[in-house]
C-alpha cells in the first residue's frame, strides 16, 4: 500500500519556464515532507523541506507548497534549468517515527 | 570525505548464492535505512534501524537481513538470491527526532544472473 503517490511519471519543461511537480499522501501522520533530486547511477540527494505546520518553503528557485486538507505537496521551481533535469521523489514521515517514505518519482526534463 | 558510503557499487552474481552489502556512514546519526529500487524505479523502504530496533517492512522476504556491527555501520545480508532479487539497492542514514533528511549512499546496483 504505497502512501506517497506521484502519479505523473515524467513532465517536459522549457528552460526559464516553471516546474510544478505534484505529491499525494494518504497517511494523516505524516508531519514532514521532503522532495529528492536524483541523477543517474547517484543515490538521491535532499532538495527541500517542510513541516506540517508551515503551507510554503522557499530556497532560492525551489519552493514546496503543502495543502494539508488535501494530503498534498507541490514543488515549484522557477526559473527552470537544464542542469534540473532530473528524477524527483517525494517523501514523507511522522512524528517520532523512523521510516521515510517515498513517491515513485517524476522524472523532469527541462528543455534548453 | 563520504558521508554515506555502501560496497560495492556494482554486484553479478549467480542464483542461489548468498552476498553482502556493507554500509557505513560518518554522520553521527541514529538511524540508518535500507533502500529498493527495482525496475519501476520505486524506491521501496526495506529496513529502519535506530538505536537497535529493527523495523522491518513485512514484504521484505526473509532471506534479506540487516546487520549492524555498530551505529555507524548497517550491512545487508542477502541469501540464497534470486533473479527478481536484481535492483539498486540504497543506504541511508538519517538523525534522531523526526524532521530531519536523510543522506543516501550512491546505490548498489545488484544482477543476479
Amino acid at each position: 500500500d504505497q502512501q506517497v503517490k506521484q502519479n505523473s511519471p515524467s513532465l517536459s519543461v522549457q528552460e526559464g519556464r516553471i516546474s510544478i511537480l505534484n505529491c499525494d499522501y494518504t497517511n494523516s501522520m505524516f508531519d514532514y515532507f521532503l522532495w529528492y533530486k536524483k541523477y543517474p547511477a547517484e543515490g538521491p540527494t535532499f532538495l527541500i523541506s517542510i513541516s506540517s505546520i508551515k503551507d510554503k518553503n522557499e530556497d532560492g528557485r525551489f519552493t514546496v507548497f503543502l495543502n494539508k486538507s488535501a494530503k498534498h505537496l507541490s514543488l515549484h521551481i522557477v526559473p527552470s534549468q537544464p542542469g534540473d533535469s532530473a528524477v524527483y521523489f517525494c517523501a514523507a514521515s511522522g512524528t517520532g517515527a523512523n521510516n521515510l517514505f517515498f513517491g515513485t518519482g517524476t522524472r523532469l526534463t527541462v528543455i534548453p | 570525505d563520504t558521508a554515506v558510503s555502501q560496497t560495492p557499487k556494482y554486484l553479478v552474481t549467480q542464483m542461489g548464492n548468498d552476498k553482502s552489502i556493507k554500509c557505513e556512514q560518518n554522520l553521527g546519526h541514529d538511524t540508518m535505512y535500507w533502500y529498493k529500487q527495482d525496475s519501476k524505479k520505486f524506491l521501496k523502504i526495506m529496513f529502519s534501524y535506530n538505536n537497535k530496533e529493527l523495523i522491518i517492512n513485512e514484504t521484505v522476504p526473509n532471506r534479506f537481513s540487516p546487520k549492524s556491527p555498530d551505529k555507524a555501520h548497517l550491512n545487508l545480508h542477502i541469501n540464497s538470491l534470486e533473479l527478481g532479487d536484481s535492483a539498486v539497492y540504497f543506504c541511508a542514514s538519517r538523525g534522531s527526532g523526526g524532521h530531519t533528511e536523510a543522506f543516501f549512499g550512491q546505490g548498489t546496483r545488484l544482477t543476479v544472473v
